[in-house]
C-alpha cells in the first residue's frame, strides 16, 4: 500500500465545532487532494493542492479551508460543522498533474465524520 | 456539465460467470477515463485508465472499453471470484480542468460462491 494515512478514521462532532482532518503522506508526491463521498453520489472535489502552500478550491469548497505547509501533511478544516458535513472523507495523492497521466495515483482509508 | 451514471447500482452473480459493469458520460470532452475499486473500510484502487485515444485496456481478468462518441464504457470481468466483491466507481477527466475527475455513484458487485 503507498504510504497514505488520514486521522482520524471516525470522528463524531456537534453541530458548529470546528473539526480537523489530517491526510499524512510519505511519498512526497506534490498533488493532494480532498474529497468526500455520499450514499447514492459519486466522490466530490473539495480541495486541492499542487505544492507547499498551493492550493485551490474544488467543486464543493464551502465550508472547508485547507493548508499544507509541509509536503507530506494536507489538512481540511471545517470551521463549523453542519450536519449536511457528515460524510466519509477521503485523501488522495498524485505525482503529476500531466494530462497524459492524469491519475489521483493513491486513496487514504477515509476518515468518517458524523455531525450532530 | 458532466454528469457519469453507473448502472446498476448493485448486482449479484454466482462465482465464475462473466460479467459486465456500465458507465455512462454526458460530454464526451474527456482527456481519460479510470476505473476504481472500493472495499468496504478502505481507499480506492486504480483498476485501470483509458485514455481518450484508446479503446480498451486490459489488465488480467479485467478490460475496460471506451466509445466517446456515445458517452459509454464497460468494464468486462471474466470468470468473476469472491473477491472481485467491491463497489466498482468509474470517474472521467474533464477537458477543461487538470485536477476534477468526475465520478460515478458505483455498482456494488457481489459474487457468490
Amino acid at each position: 500500500d503507498a504510504g497514505i494515512t488520514q486521522s482520524p478514521r471516525h470522528k463524531v462532532t456537534e453541530t458548529g465545532t470546528p473539526v480537523t482532518l489530517r491526510c499524512h503522506q510519505t511519498e512526497n508526491h506534490r498533488y493532494m487532494y480532498w474529497y468526500r463521498q455520499d450514499p447514492g453520489h459519486g466522490l466530490r472535489l473539495i480541495h486541492y493542492s499542487y505544492g507547499v502552500k498551493d492550493t485551490d478550491k474544488g467543486e464543493v469548497s464551502d465550508g472547508y479551508s485547507v493548508s499544507r505547509s509541509k509536503t507530506e501533511d494536507f489538512l481540511l478544516t471545517l470551521e463549523s460543522a453542519t450536519s449536511s458535513q457528515t460524510s466519509v472523507y477521503f485523501c488522495a495523492i498524485s505525482e503529476s498533474k500531466d494530462r497524459v497521466i492524469g491519475t489521483e495515483a493513491f486513496f487514504g482509508q477515509g476518515t468518517r465524520l458524523t455531525v450532530v | 456539465k458532466q454528469e457519469v451514471t453507473q448502472i446498476p447500482a448493485a448486482l449479484s452473480v454466482p462465482e465464475g460467470e462473466n460479467l459486465v459493469l456500465n458507465c455512462s458520460f454526458t460530454d464526451s470532452a474527456i482527456y481519460n477515463l479510470q476505473w476504481f475499486r472500493q472495499d468496504p473500510g478502505k481507499g480506492l484502487t486504480s483498476l485501470l485508465l483509458i485514455q481518450s485515444s484508446q479503446r480498451e485496456q486490459t489488465s488480467g481478468r479485467l478490460n475496460a472499453s471506451l466509445d466517446k462518441s456515445s458517452g459509454r464504457s464497460t468494464l468486462y470481468i471474466a470468470a468473476s471470484q469472491p473477491g472481485d466483491s467491491a463497489t466498482y466507481l468509474c470517474a472521467v477527466r474533464r477537458m477543461d480542468s487538470n485536477y476534477q475527475l468526475i465520478w460515478g455513484a458505483g455498482t456494488k458487485l457481489i459474487i457468490k460462491p
